[in-house]
């Protein structure tokens, strides 16, 4: 398996409501990511989890709560988010991170809407 | 911090022409340098890297050259096809981050 897989790949959410994206890779990979992609700009790092603590968080609002319940999954949680939070959220794993990160491998994303 | 400059698009080529995009990269030591790939509706894939200095990456007839003097890893293709239409991105990981470049956003006609 080389996949890491993305779940819902579409989320419409009101500002009040409580929703979750979700990653799972079985590549045996250490370090995941979670990227956050508005249309037509490169991908901004949010929050990384290397053997399931989390590494950096790159000032993300308290809104979005990561959570690493495995080496294998990955899920943000979102809650009371604005319109302005719609962009596409790209997982990534790796086998490790840092300098030593070398190759990442990503998922295909989740499409986010906020109403 | 790390930070790359790399070439305004959107570029549009016909089918079989040479592709140059330049990307120039400004970090500390000497970071391992990257190009990815978005096709339409998709996350981003490897394309090819490089570690050291004068490595060349290769993969799908792109190839890209560590140039340490001049801190440049442009990407080349002799003849490009319409499926290379995609958005690709220039990426050095230094200071344990992947930093992306803005994106060139190709296309190619047939």
């Amino acid at each position: 398996d080389t996949e890491v897989t993305q779940t819902p790949k579409h989320l419409v959410m009101g500002m009040t409501n409580k929703k979750s994206l979700k990653c799972e890779q079985h590549m045996g990979h250490r370090a995941m990511y979670w990227y956050k992609q508005k249309a037509k700009k490169p991908p901004e790092l949010m929050f990384v989890y290397s053997y399931e603590k989390l590494s950096i968080n790159e000032s993300v609002p308290s809104r979005f709560s990561p959570e690493c319940p495995n080496s294998s999954l990955l899920n943000l949680h979102l809650h009371a988010l604005q319109p302005e939070d719609s962009a596409l959220y790209l997982c990534a794993s790796s086998q490790d991170w840092g300098e030593r990160a070398n190759v990442l491998t990503f998922g295909a994303g989740s499409r986010l809407t906020v109403l | 911090g790390n930070s790359v400059t790399q070439m305004e698009g959107p570029v549009t080529l016909s089918e079989e022409a040479f592709l140059t995009i330049n990307c120039t990269y400004t970090a500390t030591g000497y970071p391992s340098l990257f190009w990815y790939v978005q096709y339409p509706g998709e996350g981003l894939q490897l394309l090819l890297k490089a570690t050291k200095a004068d490595d060349k990456g290769s993969n799908k007839g792109f190839e890209a050259t560590y140039r340490k003097e001049t801190t440049s890893f442009h990407l080349e293709k002799g003849s490009v096809q319409v499926s290379d239409s995609a958005v690709y991105f220039c990426a050095p990981l230094g200071n344990e981050k992947l930093t992306f470049g803005t994106g060139t956003r190709l296309t190619i006609i047939p």
